[in-house]
């Protein structure tokens, strides 16, 4: 059970635009620390697409965006493609004994 | 170009240890804050641990302390993970990686990632 609660699962059809919640709480997303979003493919290591809540890393297209509010962040994905399809995780810092390093549980993002 | 490889495949027995390597090429070894994560079958990402460079500190999750070590080759620029007392649910790619140094380290995004190492726990 993580600290930073995410939707187990998504989904939306080609060139929809679709949007995962990573929602925390006071010891963490809520006291100001930066969240960072992971894309996992079937059978590959995680990649960073976004740091410091809304940074894109280099490489990653612009389909791909984040924001921060209050206790909670969310990733946005627009103009769907098939090759979307793969889990996303949200990660940030935790001051109770439940970090100090946190993951969401991960959303599945399924292309209709 | 910065790379994280890490050692094969292992299959242990239940109460056993097992060491998962990991080198860096491209870069040393004590610039990056490094991590390990682990990621069992059909589960999300965990955290094990990490060291922050800025401080020298290792630091484990609560969840392993007492069962984990992160130990480091400086002049091989390989860092390693040892778990002890393995069981059935140990069983997970492992993965090390290293943060952006762009945040602290313990809130650090993870920019680079070894392959993954596959851990068996069977008997």
């Amino acid at each position: 059970q993580s600290v930073l609660t995410q939707p187990p699962s998504v989904s939306g059809a080609p060139g929809q635009r679709v949007t995962i919640s990573c929602t925390g709480n006071s010891s963490n997303i809520g006291a100001g620390y930066d969240v960072h979003w992971y894309q996992v493919l079937p059978g590959a290591a995680p990649k960073l697409l976004i740091s410091g809540n809304t940074n894109r890393h280099p490489g990653v297209p612009d389909r791909f965006s984040g924001s921060k509010s209050g206790t909670s962040a969310s990733l946005a994905i627009t103009g769907l493609q098939a090759e979307d399809e793969a889990d996303y995780y949200c990660q940030s810092y935790d001051s109770s004994l439940s970090g100090p390093v946190v993951f969401g549980g991960g959303t599945s993002l399924t292309v209709l | 170009q910065v790379q994280l490889v890490q050692s094969g495949a292992e299959v242990k027995k239940p109460g056993a240890s097992v060491r998962v390597s990991c080198k860096v090429s491209g870069d040393t070894l004590t610039k990056l804050s490094r991590h390990w994560v682990r990621q069992a079958p059909g589960k999300g990402l965990e955290w094990m641990g990490g060291f922050d460079p800025e401080d020298g500190e290792t630091i484990y999750a609560q969840k392993f302390q007492g069962r984990v070590s992160m130990t480091e080759d400086i002049y091989k620029d390989t860092a390693y993970m040892e778990l002890s007392s393995l069981r059935s649910e140990d069983t997970a790619i492992y993965y090390c990686a290293t943060g952006l140094k762009k945040f602290p380290a313990m809130n650090d995004a993870f920019d680079l990632w070894g392959q993954g190492t596959l851990v068996t726990v069977s008997s």
